[in-house]
């Protein structure tokens, strides 16, 4: 069973552009959950989408935003992008009907944004 | 604020010895908790969680201890081997109800190191 996809795995943009990460979640699973990875602040929670509905929000500006197809295939943006969005931003999927007391989020590798 | 804390940055360890790993969390609504360990370059991958409603879950040679009113949790890892050698993460869920929308929320780490 193929795991959780992101692409791309790497990606360098400078101030101000904006970006747009995609992730593909294990099939069967509807439930995707985005995070955000940085030295000394551990994951972060952004968002989670559930049948192509935002079930779920962290604390992060409004330039953070995401949506989900109805393939469950989720992708994030971030606009006007900042020196302090560098990280490795993590996609987790699960089959979103029973809760992380029951469903293990599965994640994917990452994809490093590196802002110059 | 960090609602999840892992005190201790790294951890080194000698093979065959057990590791432990500390988490505190200061959410007293927090009612089950999550260990991640994650490689360089890969996602984190599930371990082991526990229920509020235990104190103890044993896996092949991860056991978590929950210690509900000091609000500590640990991992046990016996005997320690060289491919332990990752960073691990302690997670609380957070979400009500808990059937829908849960969202994990992370410490930052701890870096172990087995060494032969």
């Amino acid at each position: 069973k193929a795991g959780v996809t992101q692409t791309p795995r790497y990606l360098i943009k400078t101030r101000g552009q904006q970006v747009t990460l995609s992730c593909s979640p294990i099939s069967g699973h509807r439930s995707v959950s985005w995070y955000q990875q940085t030295p000394g602040q551990g994951l972060q929670f952004l968002f989670e989408y559930f049948s192509e509905t935002q079930r779920n929000k962290g604390n992060f500006p409004g330039r953070f935003s995401g949506r989900q197809f109805s393939n469950s295939r989720s992708e994030m943006n971030v606009s006007t992008l900042e020196l302090g969005d560098s990280a490795l931003y993590l996609c987790a999927s699960s089959p979103g009907t029973g809760g992380a007391t029951t469903q293990p989020q599965h994640f994917g590798d990452g994809t490093r944004l590196s802002i110059l | 604020d960090q609602q999840v804390k892992q005190n201790s940055p790294s951890l080194s360890v000698q093979e065959g010895r057990i590791s432990i790993l500390n988490c505190d969390y200061t959410n007293s609504m927090f009612d089950y908790f999550l260990w991640y360990k994650k490689y360089p370059a890969e996602g984190p991958t599930f371990l082991i969680s526990i229920s509020s409603i235990k104190d103890k879950n044993e896996d092949g040679r991860f056991t978590v201890f929950l210690n509900k009113s000091a609000k500590h949790l640990s991992l046990h890892i016996v005997p320690s081997q060289p491919g332990d050698s990752a960073v691990y993460f302690c997670a609380a869920v957070s979400g009500t109800p808990r059937k829908r929308a849960d969202k994990l929320i992370f410490g930052t780490g701890t870096r172990l190191q087995v060494f032969p």
